[in-house]
């Protein structure tokens, strides 16, 4: 069965250190893989996405994934923290049967100041 | 310019009540989508329609019912409202998804209080 899994439901990192929040995957054919950010009552905002190619994808406000397909991962980085990281992050992989997106249970990110 | 707008933004309501968000994208996308958000934040798709056709209908209560008058507006129709109603709703629209992974954008959601 086809799925997506966020094993942290929180990571706390101090600001200025690099983090780290992780995705594995599990799809029958190739996977396209997204990431998505939710601030505190607002909608999930689209961050970057792994569709073919380079395997390190850049997105919005400094953040980068690593597609690791050996591992089926698919970890968000950033290389500095910032306290306006904190939000909720979700990681979504694409249903082949349905072409849908099939969303993680999300992580709360904690940047400490 | 908001692209995927969705109202009202808070609805509280009593039990038995019927209610409606309305949502409109201006993103020229074929596709849209209602997506159910509960407590713990687990993300759940209810329908999505494509150039205002059904094309996925989870398992939601027929108490729910979208509609897609075209293809750029989607509303949600609930009937009878139940305490487990409460929830956030966000409406999304994306062209539609097929060999290319495209983008789903959102709205800002609606939160639902069912009381």
């Amino acid at each position: 069965a086809q799925s997506v899994a966020q094993p942290e439901d929180q990571v706390k990192v101090a600001e200025g250190n690099p983090l780290t929040v992780k995705c594995t995957y599990s799809v029958s054919g190739n996977p396209y893989l997204f990431w998505y950010v939710q601030y505190p009552n607002r909608g999930l905002q689209f961050l970057l996405k792994y569709i073919t190619g380079d395997n390190l994808v850049k997105g919005s406000y400094g953040f980068e994934a690593e597609f690791n397909k050996s591992q089926t991962s698919f970890h968000l980085k950033k290389p500095s923290a910032l306290v306006s990281d904190s939000a909720l992050y979700f990681c979504a992989v694409r249903d082949d049967s349905n072409y849908q997106l099939i969303w993680g249970a999300g992580t709360k990110l904690i940047i400490k100041p | 310019d908001t692209a995927v707008s969705q109202t009202p933004k808070y609805l509280v309501t009593q039990m038995g009540n019927d209610k409606s968000i309305k949502c409109e994208q201006n993103l020229g996308h074929d596709t849209m989508y209602w997506y159910k958000q509960d407590s713990k934040k687990f993300l759940k798709i209810m329908f999505s329609y494509n150039n205002k056709e059904l094309i996925i209908n989870e398992t939601v209560p027929n108490r729910f019912s979208p509609k897609s008058p075209d293809k750029a507006h989607l509303n949600l129709h609930i009937n009878s409202l139940e305490l487990g109603d409460s929830a956030v709703y966000f409406c999304a629209s994306s062209q539609l998804q097929g060999i290319s992974g495209n983008t789903i954008y959102f709205g800002e959601g609606s939160w639902l209080t069912v009381v």
